[in-house]
């Protein structure tokens, strides 16, 4: 077991340009998660997948954000036109669905977004 | 809607002093716990969670964690400090929304631990 895999692990850009992240779950995870945290503060949730589906996205998911987990596998999250704002961490999370108690999830390393 | 509230954003203890870090929830239904912890620069590393059962909850590296109903609180404990417990914590409350389970997370508390 590997864990969590999340690349880059750091990117600086240029406001107005386009950055994708990527994220590797725990291989029987069926569940995935992505977070964003700026200084601070506690993770606030952006969007979640079950298998290769997209269940739920959070109103801070703006137009420009999208994300996707194309096989059920790795997900990547991108960002069009980046602005001094979209600046944080972003976390990414799986877990095994479970029927007895809610899932546990896993977090990978972060994703740390400059915008210059 | 459940939230999480954390107080206190930095607490600092001596080495071998008691860690307490404070979290109370809120929620309608009954809430689902976390404690996380947070390293410089990594991510997030589960400490510990309440579910059902027990209300005194064992984690990792000697911290345990009390759910207490009657005060809507979930304090993280450890009798003795370390210098390597030294990062931030974080609290969060399992949201159920249409069979999907996102975390609501508090804002932090950063330990530091003094020589």
């Amino acid at each position: 077991d590997t864990g969590v895999s999340q690349d880059p692990r750091h990117k600086i850009t240029k406001r107005g340009q386009n950055v994708t992240f990527r994220c590797d779950p725990i291989s029987e995870h069926n569940r995935l998660y992505w977070y964003r945290q700026t200084l601070g503060q506690g993770p606030e949730f952006l969007t979640y997948f079950q298998n290769e589906a997209q269940l739920e996205k959070s109103r801070l998911l703006s137009d420009r954000f999208s994300a996707e987990r194309p096989k059920g596998s790795f997900s990547t999250l991108e960002i069009q036109r980046t602005e001094q704002g979209d600046s944080a961490m972003y976390l990414c999370a799986s877990s095994l669905a479970g029927w007895a108690s809610p899932d546990t999830q896993y977090f990978g390393p972060g994703t740390r977004l400059t915008v210059l | 809607a459940q939230s999480v509230t954390q107080l206190g954003s930095h607490v600092s203890v001596s080495e071998g002093a008691l860690v307490l870090l404070r979290c109370n929830y809120s929620s309608s239904v009954p809430p689902y716990l976390f404690w996380y912890v947070q390293y410089p620069n990594q991510g997030l590393q589960l400490l510990l969670k309440y579910t059902t059962g027990a209300t005194l909850v064992k984690g990792i590296n000697g911290f345990e964690a009390e759910f207490k109903k009657s005060e809507t609180s979930f304090h993280l404990t450890k009798p003795s400090a370390h210098m390597s417990d030294a990062a931030e914590y974080f609290c969060a409350v399992s949201v159920t929304t249409s069979g999907t389970y996102k975390y609501i997370f508090g804002t932090g508390t950063r330990l530091k631990v003094l020589a």
